[in-house]
């Protein structure tokens, strides 16, 4: 099995509501990620957890909150927001997150913030 | 990370080979060449990698020059279902520190044409 699940696959809310996204991975991966991704741009890295521990946050706005509470899930808890945050929040696994080991990408969740 | 040069598209007639250029010319001993793709709305998809050998799997070939500084991934029958944008991405697998970041450039658009 190399699927990543996320849910939901669309999202909605306001600039005042709190949201979570949540994605999961049963392949036994101790790397997580969350991307980014803008219309007709390319992923962008926002968080990395290694061993359920975060190891890179690429300086994202404190309106972003990552968890990782067990080796097989990954939370981004959302609140806030601002219209330009409206975009495709990508999960993804990989074996390490160092190491030549090919990431796992999930569908994706398309945020809207209104 | 070193950075990488791909053409922004590409056209392939469907049941022909389909050859993706990348240059990476400024690429470290310790860089693996790795090929992702993403399809319209979906999450990326991993193709393959590789260090200074050429590669192959069920997807496809990568094909890396001597001097590594340039390597060309090869769809041997491309189908209308392989258009996508190719992504093209050398990343750092070991390191003393901890920079194992998956970067994605702007990626050539591979379309298949009936």
């Amino acid at each position: 099995d190399t699927e990543v699940t996320q849910t939901p696959k669309h999202l909605v809310m306001g600039m005042t509501n709190k949201k979570s996204l949540k994605c999961e991975q049963h392949m036994g991966h101790r790397a997580m990620y969350w991307y980014k991704q803008k219309a007709k741009k390319p992923p962008e890295l926002m968080f990395v957890y290694s061993y359920e521990k975060l190891s890179i946050n690429e300086s994202v706005p404190s309106r972003f909150s990552p968890e990782c509470p067990n080796s097989s899930l990954l939370n981004l808890h959302l609140h806030a927001l601002q219209p330009e945050d409206s975009a495709l929040y990508l999960c993804a696994s990989s074996q390490e997150s160092r190491g030549p080991h090919e990431q796992y990408f999930g569908p994706g969740t398309r945020l809207t913030v209104t | 990370d070193a950075k990488t040069t791909q053409p922004p598209s590409m056209d392939c007639a469907e049941g022909r080979a389909a050859n993706l250029p990348c240059n990476h010319s400024t690429i470290s001993g310790n860089e693996y060449v790795y090929w992702y793709r993403q399809i319209h709305s979906q999450g990326p998809q991993y193709i393959i990698h590789g260090l200074k050998n050429n590669e192959t799997n069920e997807m496809a070939s990568l094909i890396i020059t001597e001097d590594r500084k340039s390597s060309t991934l090869i769809l041997p029958h491309a189908t209308l279902r392989d258009t996508a944008v190719y992504y093209c991405i050398v990343r750092v697998v070991w390191s003393g520190g901890s920079n194992y970041k998956l970067t994605f450039g702007k990626g050539t658009l591979l379309t298949v044409n009936p």
